[in-house]
């Protein structure tokens, strides 16, 4: 049962524009969301979370928006550039402490010069 | 500091073997997590260890083992290994347990079985 789905497995953007990365939960007791950016051979790195408290994050060019109520989240980059060319992971959990992470399958972002 | 450190990054065995991987965490980080990898299925959890005691376990079977040492350095152990073994071993770890602390991971050790 895939908790956690990232149901496009791949978006292609042009640089500079805007590049959207969606991700749904079916899980109702997560609270705290995460998206990880993942460079071939090497381990993924965090790039940004939120707390269902919240409906939008930022950080520089990464915004995420979680709407609860549809159990959705998405992470925005702007403008998007050639470096975000990576597989990206979305992750959720329950802030309890024996709680995991629950990844979805990654989407494979590809930003065209 | 120095990131996650895993060894080998990469180890080629065949069917029925057994393989032991080994992840150093950041110095002072005490929460290790081990999770595969495999092509379209995303990074599924394997368990979790915080001062030498399993705090979490995922859905694999048996032959999936780990342990953690009084310096947090981590092992996971996989026995009688099966063509469906053959992944991207991960090892994240945090300075504690709770889940809104930040995981690091380390390269990973990918895992071929023949």
């Amino acid at each position: 049962d895939q908790q956690v789905k990232q149901n496009s497995p791949s978006l292609s953007v042009q640089e500079g524009r805007i590049s959207i990365l969606n991700c749904d939960y079916t899980n109702s007791m997560f609270d705290y969301f995460l998206w990880y950016k993942k460079y071939p051979a090497e381990g993924p790195t965090f790039l940004i979370s939120i707390s269902s408290i919240k409906d939008k994050n930022e950080d520089g060019r990464f915004t995420v928006f979680l709407n609860k109520s549809a159990k959705h989240l998405s992470l925005h980059i702007v403008p998007s550039q050639p470096g975000d060319s990576a597989v990206y992971f979305c992750a959720a959990t329950s802030t309890g402490a024996n709680s995991k992470l629950t990844f979805g399958k990654g989407i494979t972002l590809s930003v065209r010069p | 500091k120095a990131g996650v450190t895993q060894t080998p990054r990469y180890l080629i065995k065949t069917r029925g073997q057994q393989v032991t991987l080994s992840c150093s965490p950041i110095s002072g980080h005490r929460s290790v997590s081990w999770y595969q990898q495999t092509p379209g299925q995303g990074l599924q959890f394997l368990f979790e260890y915080f001062s030498e005691t399993q705090r979490n376990k995922g859905n694999f079977p048996g032959r999936f083992s780990g342990r953690q040492f009084s310096n947090s350095r981590s092992e996971m152990n996989v026995s009688t290994l099966e063509l469906g073994d053959s992944a991207l071993y991960l090892c994240a770890s945090s300075f504690t347990v709770g889940n809104t602390d930040t995981q690091y991971f380390g390269p990973g050790t990918r895992l071929t079985v023949l």
